[in-house]
């Protein structure tokens, strides 16, 4: 059964201030993806990784995929309030028709 | 550019009614899942399809049922609803072969009162 971690569960930062978010998994995948949640909200595609060394950037946030490491990494660079979010990385499962499995999210606060 | 519609934002129920959430999506995918999301429980997979008239139980499926009908169209009911299943319902479709992971709609937030 594949499992994904992610942690830390809760960060907080203040702006400006560089961090990464990690997601860790159990068995062999070739995809990953990056979700971010508002509150209230639902959940908003933001990274497809698609292989190993798979490199994304979107503006000061940046996701990367080592498969053989079965880890991912989100990066913040210099946050901002505008990132305050949860973001949750979800993993394709390839022994289950390609379902997400999805890791259990980490509440960002990025403080003023 | 909406791609995966539910039909309510907010939805108030009384304890013992009967209950239909709708999603509807326009991209064509095969696959359409229905979720809910509880503070510190995550996402938690109820039931899903992967084509017409098809459906697989999730995780947690009790009380719960699920229709697809149509293949952009999967419909999630409350049989008789229970103040335990106020929550966050969230829907999503993707294509057969993943890919592209997961379109979510935007939630249905039913309060059972």
């Amino acid at each position: 059964e594949l499992k994904v971690e992610q942690n830390p569960l809760f960060l907080s930062m203040q702006e400006g201030k560089n961090y990464t978010i990690y997601c860790n998994y159990s068995t062999t995948s070739d995809r990953l993806y990056w979700y971010r949640q508002d509150p209230g909200k639902s959940l908003e595609s933001l990274f497809v990784l698609l292989s190993n060394g798979a490199v994304k950037q979107e503006g000061r946030l940046m996701a990367s995929l080592d498969t053989k490491a079965r880890l991912s990494t989100l990066h913040i660079t210099a946050a901002v309030h505008d990132l305050s979010a949860t973001y949750f990385c979800a993993v394709e499962d390839n022994n289950a028709g390609n379902m997400l499995t999805f890791g259990g999210g980490t509440r960002l606060m990025v403080k003023p | 550019d909406v791609k995966v519609t539910q039909s309510s934002r907010y939805l108030v129920k009384r304890t013992g009614e009967k209950v239909f959430l709708e999603c509807v999506q326009d991209m064509d995918h095969e696959n359409m899942f229905w979720y809910r999301q509880d503070p510190g429980l995550g996402l938690r997979l109820i039931y899903f399809s992967y084509d017409v008239k098809m459906k697989e139980k999730g995780d947690i499926p009790e009380g719960y049922s699920v229709s697809r009908e149509k293949k952009e169209r999967f419909s999630l009911i409350l049989e008789s609803a229970s103040t335990n299943q106020t929550s966050m319902y969230l829907c999503a479709s993707s294509l057969a072969g993943g890919l592209y992971g997961y379109t979510f709609g935007s939630g249905t937030r039913l309060t059972v009162v």
